[in-house]
């Protein structure tokens, strides 16, 4: 299994771009979500899903966009990037079950640099 | 959802116990109390996790105070890989929203 992959590594943007940050999983994982880390904050959760067709948001959901067409995918996209959106992204996936969520993986992380 | 407060960083010794202390003193009684770690540039990687009975695995180990307001974990013998932060949050189930504070930057000396 290649577990959580996120694609791109780095990326630079201008303010007003728009761009998807891609997360795909192979394990058959029903929840998934993402996060933004940014310094001295730790990681703070933008969206989340609990399985294909349902999202819902986190703690800071404001200029995020996700949808969640199938198991395996969970789009993050950005519509109009804001210098306030520089950070580094992770996705994560977990098994369903309840109280599993020491199944939770993480993928690579994704750094976003908004100009 | 319960908060959790972690020192912001600490020091070990190679092969000396690192003991990172959490407080969550407004924890409810069926959510569990979850350890993570973030090793620099990587994603967070699950540690252990415990409910009220102490909890040990090939990790580390896992004491949780008998009212569950705190809780320490336990690595035993601590070395360089183990400098990473750690972060202590609470979940009722696999649904919640997971919320990561700053954690405890651990450096592990030589």
């Amino acid at each position: 299994n290649a577990g959580v992959t996120q694609t791109p590594k780095f990326q630079v943007l201008k303010t007003g771009q728009s761009m998807t940050l891609q997360c795909a999983q192979d394990m058959n994982h029903e929840y998934m979500s993402w996060y933004r880390q940014d310094p001295g904050m730790g990681l703070r959760l933008i969206h989340y899903s609990v399985g294909a067709g349902i999202t819902d948001q986190g703690e800071v959901p404001n200029g995020y966009n996700v949808s969640r067409s199938t198991t395996e995918d969970f789009p993050l996209r950005l519509l109009s990037a804001a210098p306030s959106q520089t950070s580094v992204y992770f996705c994560a996936s977990s098994y369903s079950a309840r109280g599993g969520m020491e199944t939770q993986y993480f993928g690579p992380g994704t750094r976003l640099l908004v100009l | 959802d319960a908060k959790t407060t972690q020192p912001t960083s600490m020091d070990c010794a190679e092969g000396r116990a690192a003991n990172l202390p959490c407080n969550h003193s407004t924890i409810s009684g069926n959510e569990y109390v979850y350890w993570y770690r973030q090793i620099h540039s990587q994603g967070p990687q699950y540690i252990i996790h415990g409910l009220k009975n102490n909890e040990t695995n090939e990790m580390a180990s896992l004491i949780i105070t008998e009212d569950r307001k705190s809780s320490t974990l336990i690595l035993p013998h601590a070395t360089l890989r183990d400098t990473a932060v750690y972060y202590c949050i609470v979940l009722k189930t696999s649904y919640d929203k997971v919320i990561f504070g700053p954690g405890t930057s651990l450096s592990v000396i030589p």
